[in-house]
């Protein structure tokens, strides 16, 4: 069955980086992009962003441009997400999930199951 | 970018009851409108794509319709497991933005 598997929570301080693996499985990697979307505590849900299973191409939110950048390692089928200079207001749930594709419409079909980040100094 | 708004914000219903949340988008985005259902301390999960069509395993009482910019989710009968918070989201052009959510509680 398809599952996306991220890790544990992560506490990190005001202007460092943070990694988040998403680790895929029970379909061919190549045939579907990964989205990463964050839920602030209590809020909304916010898309950042999108890359390719097949090619690495990329599509990232205007507002987090420069400072997110999405990868994979087809080898193990992982798709890594990573945010630099972080903030206060980064602290949120972060989410991978599958892009499917029907007839033209995208939308997101298969979900980790979230991986929170905190920001604290 | 394209905002999408939801109404209401939320709601009190009771098990039976027939539920219509809306979501309009700031421009025509076609049939490109996804449904998402969250309950607490889960990830969302898809109920509907592309305005009206029904994601497989989901319940016939959900139903979606609308094109252009106005868009409604329907629950004809309210389960007790329906009790969430709903997102719509557009997936017409980059970024593939969210509403802010309709919450439907107990009433």
């Amino acid at each position: 069955q398809v599952q996306l598997v991220q890790s544990g929570n992560e506490v990190k301080k005001p202007g460092a980086s943070v990694k988040v693996p998403c680790k895929v499985s029970g379909y061919s990697f190549a045939r579907y992009g990964i989205s990463w979307v964050r839920q602030t505590p209590g809020q909304g849900l916010e898309w950042m962003g999108w890359i390719s299973g097949y090619n690495g191409d990329t599509n990232y939110a205007q507002i987090l441009q420069g400072r997110v950048t999405l990868t994979t390692d087809t080898s193990t089928s992982t798709v890594y997400l990573e945010l630099r200079s972080l903030r206060s207001d980064d602290t949120a749930i972060y989410f991978c999930a599958r892009d499917s594709l029907h007839g033209g419409n995208s939308f997101l079909d298969y979900w980790g199951q979230g991986t929170l980040v905190t920001v604290s100094s | 970018d394209i905002q999408m708004t939801q109404s209401p914000s939320s709601l009190s219903a009771s098990v039976g009851d027939r539920v219509t949340i809306t979501c309009r988008a700031s421009q025509s985005i076609s049939t490109y409108v996804n449904w998402y259902q969250q309950k607490p301390g889960n990830a969302p999960a898809i109920l509907m794509f592309a305005a009206s069509r029904l994601q497989g395993g989901v319940p016939s009482r959900f139903s979606g319709s609308g094109s252009g910019t106005d868009f409604t989710l329907t629950i004809s009968s309210l389960q007790p497991e329906d009790f969430a918070t709903y997102y719509c989201q557009q997936s017409f052009s980059a970024p593939f933005d969210f509403g802010p959510g309709t919450r439907v509680d107990v009433k």
